[in-house]
């Protein structure tokens, strides 16, 4: 299957701080990505529709200027989280949906803010 | 929200036997996908079924879709202890082509 990558894969950082996390297709152009939120023992919620050269389209409850979404190219989408607090610390994971309808997962990103 | 709710939430086997998941959500569907997640890792993807199919094959793997009770189903046979892990099924829905997720089935592979 196609390749989606993340980076970092973990980080841990002060509170007050952001973080930028990158979003990489490696085998195929991903005209949308997704970006989901991971709390332990729990399924996947979606955050954020990244398209390629447009706004990002939030889920409902999701700060657009908390968690800002640039999707600057068929094979990038980076989520940074501004001014991040320990609330923030999660698993965060990204996808990108390929031409045939699968969506392809990256590793996910573990952060802590402290 | 959660559109898919599966079942069992916990399912604990013994190395040979087959698992079988059970997912069902609430709107109609694109296509609806099976995941595999490790515990802290990523998601691997299993198979995509769209709305038009009745069943698919992988491996050891066996999905079914029936679109008029709104539920899929996920067989693993001959299942192995490398089996465990959180499954999970996801809908794809709109026009938007997001996928929702189901609340996911832990299963253990006992050797």
């Amino acid at each position: 299957g196609a390749v989606v990558s993340q980076h970092p894969s973990r980080v841990i950082c002060k509170s007050g701080t952001s973080v930028k996390i990158e979003c990489r297709s490696l085998d195929f152009q991903a005209t949308t990505m997704f970006w989901y939120r991971q709390f332990p023992k729990q399924s996947l919620m979606l955050m954020a529709t990244s398209n390629e050269g447009s706004k990002a389209t939030y889920e409902q409850g999701v700060e657009k200027d908390k968690f800002l979404i640039n999707h600057a190219s068929l094979t990038l989408s980076t989520l940074t989280v501004t001014s991040a607090h320990p609330e923030d610390s999660s698993f965060y994971i990204c996808s990108a949906r390929e031409k045939t309808d699968t969506q392809y997962f990256g590793p996910g990103t573990r952060l802590t803010v402290l | 929200s959660q559109q898919g709710e599966e079942d069992p939430q916990a399912l604990s086997i013994q190395e040979g036997e087959n698992a079988t998941m059970n997912c069902s959500y609430k709107t109609s569907i694109n296509n609806l996908q099976w995941y595999r997640q490790n515990s802290g890792r990523g998601l691997v993807h299993l198979i995509l079924i769209r709305s038009n199919e009745r069943e698919k094959h992988s491996g050891r793997l066996r999905v079914t879709l029936d679109t008029s009770k709104k539920s899929s189903s996920l067989l693993i046979t001959a299942s192995r202890a490398a089996d465990t892990a959180s499954y999970f099924c996801a809908t794809d829905t709109g026009s938007a082509r997001q996928l929702t997720f189901g609340s996911g089935t832990q299963l253990t592979v006992l050797p």
